[in-house]
């Protein structure tokens, strides 16, 4: 079946990247756009870009411009969510998602990743 | 940026009972943009319903999207035990934006 498998738990000090892993199985992983979102505690959903595996083409949502970098690896069907000088607000669950249909970016997202919790802390 | 508000923020309710959850987006959006997730604790969001109206693979008919321009609709018919959870709208235009979510919990 179609899975999204993330990287697991990290503990990061404030100034510091941290770097995220989406292993995509069950499909093409250059037939879908991948999104990545994150979710404070207790808090909603957070939009943070999209990344094309095919092309390599990212879109970052302005709130993170700078910060974030998106990439892939073809040969492990894996993307990865790289995000730089980390500050307290950035504690949060990161998730995957692929896009609901090939070639289409911004549609609904399904499946999700099980998440990766990131804790920044001093 | 499109905006969606959700109401009501909780919603208590009786394993039975109909929940009727809505979705306000700060302005008009094509009903194939909005779709719909259901969270349980520590678990990722899954897919309920999108273009509005389709439900996705395996959703039971009990859920039903409804809704057009800038108000949307998600109704539980019957709530069962596994249906008390959050959920969230989503907008996935250029910029997808959720909403913060409605709780619907057990009475």
């Amino acid at each position: 079946q179609v899975q999204l498998v993330q990287s697991g738990a990290e503990v990061k000090k404030p100034g510091a990247s941290v770097q995220i892993s989406c292993k995509a199985s069950g499909y093409t992983l250059t037939a879908n756009y991948v999104h990545w979102v994150r979710q404070a505690p207790g808090q909603g959903l957070e939009w943070m870009g999209i990344i094309n595996p095919s092309s390599g083409r990212t879109t970052y949502a302005k709130k993170f411009q700078g910060r974030v970098s998106m990439t892939r690896d073809t040969s492990t069907s894996t993307v990865y969510m790289e995000l730089s000088s980390l500050r307290s607000e950035d504690t949060a669950v990161y998730y995957c998602a692929k896009a609901g249909i090939i070639g289409g970016g911004y549609k609904w997202f399904d499946p999700w990743g099980q998440g990766t919790l990131v804790t920044i802390s001093s | 940026e499109i905006v969606l508000t959700q109401s009501p923020g909780t919603l208590s309710l009786s394993p039975g009972e109909r929940a009727t959850l809505s979705c306000r987006a700060s302005q008009g959006v094509n009903s194939n943009t909005l779709a719909w997730y259901q969270q349980t604790p520590g678990q990722a969001p899954r897919l309920l319903m999108y273009d509005t109206s389709t439900r996705a693979t395996g959703i039971p008919d009990r859920f039903r999207g409804s809704g057009s321009g800038t108000d949307f609709t998600l109704t539980i018919n019957r709530l069962e035990p596994e249906d008390f959870a959050m959920y969230y709208c989503q907008h996935y235009g250029p910029s997808p934006t959720f909403g913060q979510g409605t709780k619907v919990e057990i009475k």
